[in-house]
């Protein structure tokens, strides 16, 4: 089946600094990328939309300029996180729909340890 | 703006038994998809098993069925002959048809605790 990864799994970063998450659809082309948000315990929520070419959608309630998402090619996108602070420390998952017309499958990357410290 | 419900946030039953986690959803579209998807303790999403809503069919995946009841709105999942792998996280899902810009809905999960 169709492979979405993500990379770094796990990174720790200083307060102030920032950090870029990415997502790639390994043998497949995704127009449109998500991207989530989990806390402990928690659900996934939905914070932003990538869109190839053009900007992303953002969620009520996410900061854009603070969660920044480029979508510059078929297979990459990208989440950075801006002068992180500790409570950005979370689980950041993003998600690859395979084409709209093969049934709307979406795939799941691994997931993002994000540590601000 | 579409809802998804669990109900159970913790479930725990023997090996070997069937266990049914229950998803309830509101929504005012008529054509969507629905998905119940496992999340280990690694984190990793994996897709259990999903449903067309214009399928009157029940979707069925080895020990995984459904019961989507559509007029209800009910997406309950079914594990047969649970194994202790079963041991997860897991969430029910909303997407509208047609895709485009719109990601998953998700419920806020049930563990379910597979005991041996």
């Amino acid at each position: 089946g169709a492979v979405v990864s993500q990379h770094p799994s796990r990174v720790i970063c200083k307060s102030g600094t920032s950090v870029k998450i990415e997502c790639r659809s390994l043998d497949f082309q995704a127009t449109t990328m998500f991207w989530y948000r989990q806390f402990p315990k928690q659900s996934l929520m939905l914070m932003a939309t990538s869109n190839e070419g053009s900007k992303a959608t953002y969620e009520q309630g996410v900061e854009k300029d603070k969660f920044l998402i480029n979508h510059a090619s078929l297979t990459l996108s990208t989440l950075t996180v801006t002068s992180a602070h500790p409570e950005d420390s979370s689980f950041y998952i993003c998600s690859a729909r395979e084409g709209e017309g093969s049934g709307n499958t979406i795939y799941f990357g691994e997931g993002s340890w994000l540590t601000v410290v | 703006a579409q809802t998804v419900t669990q109900s159970q946030p913790e479930m725990s039953v023997q090996e070997a038994e069937t266990v049914t986690l229950s998803c309830t959803y509101d929504t005012s579209e008529s054509n969507y998809y629905l998905f119940w998807y496992k999340q280990p303790p690694s984190r990793q999403m994996i897709l259990v098993i999903r449903q067309e809503a214009y399928k009157q069919q029940n979707a069925t995946e080895n020990r995984f069925s459904v019961n989507f009841q559509k007029a209800a709105k009910s997406f309950s999942l079914k594990i047969s002959d649970s194994q202790l792998g079963d041991t997860a996280m897991y969430f029910c899902a909303f997407m509208k048809h047609g895709g485009g810009a719109d990601g998953l809905t998700f419920g806020k999960g049930t563990h379910l605790i597979i005991q041996p």
